[in-house]
């Protein structure tokens, strides 16, 4: 059971707008900023995007990132089949001794 | 070259003990925070622990606390997870990621090692 709460799976096709869920609470997306990795099957996890709404050089501004209250979400517009992969949304929860959390992932399929 | 490197990982007997290790190179290993994340096979990212720069502040997950400790060795630009009273639930590809001080993000990632527990 994660802290952190995505939907298993999101489906899209070629050129849509897809938006994947990230729901927590007060003590990490409610009060600290909200990561997203992107990961392939055997491969290392990526940052997407970072402190919220922020992308590293080099990640399409095709993907976007959001965050109302408690809850946050990664955008990808003008999708394509090389955006099939896994998502995962991350932040710091500050509850008792504090520590990182992930949500469950969402396995990204492209139609 | 690959800037981390995990190493460590094996088939271990429910109750015993494993310590994976991470070396690092292509940037200054002591002004970042290092982390293990895990992923069971077939599940989703979990964060294990971290450790300061230094060396001298720690956390762990609940999951882990009192059985598995984080430490590096800065002068071999080397991260530590030992892992003691290893349990089936603890299998999982063990991940060392290091975290950008400015974004704060996990910015890059080892290969993973493969950690199994089973009798």
């Amino acid at each position: 059971q994660s802290v952190l709460t995505q939907p298993p799976s999101a489906s899209g096709t070629p050129g849509q707008r897809v938006t994947i869920s990230c729901s927590g609470s007060s003590s990490n997306i409610g009060r600290k900023f909200v990561y997203w990795y992107q990961q392939f099957p055997g491969t290392a996890p990526k940052v997407l995007i970072y402190k919220t709404d922020q992308r590293p050089s080099g990640v399409p501004d095709r993907f976007s990132g959001s965050k109302s209250g408690t809850s946050a979400s990664l955008a990808i517009s003008g999708l394509r089949s090389e955006d099939e992969a896994d998502y995962y949304c991350a932040a710091w929860d500050d509850s008792v001794s504090g520590n990182w959390v992930f949500g469950g992932g969402t396995k990204l399929t492209v139609l | 070259e690959v800037p981390l490197v995990e190493s460590g990982g094996g088939l271990v007997q429910p109750g015993e003990s494993l310590r994976l290790s991470c070396a690092a190179s292509g940037f200054t290993f002591n002004n970042y925070w290092m982390h293990w994340v895990r992923q069971a096979p077939g599940k989703g990212l979990v964060w294990v622990a971290r450790i300061d720069g230094d060396g001298t502040s720690t956390n762990s997950a609940d999951s882990v606390k009192g059985r598995f400790s984080i430490s590096r060795d800065n002068a071999k630009n080397t991260v530590h997870l030992q892992m003691n009273s290893l349990r089936a639930e603890d299998t999982a590809v063990y991940y060392c990621t290091r975290e950008d001080p400015w974004s704060e993000a996990f910015d890059i990632w080892g290969q993973g090692t493969m950690v199994t527990v089973s009798s």
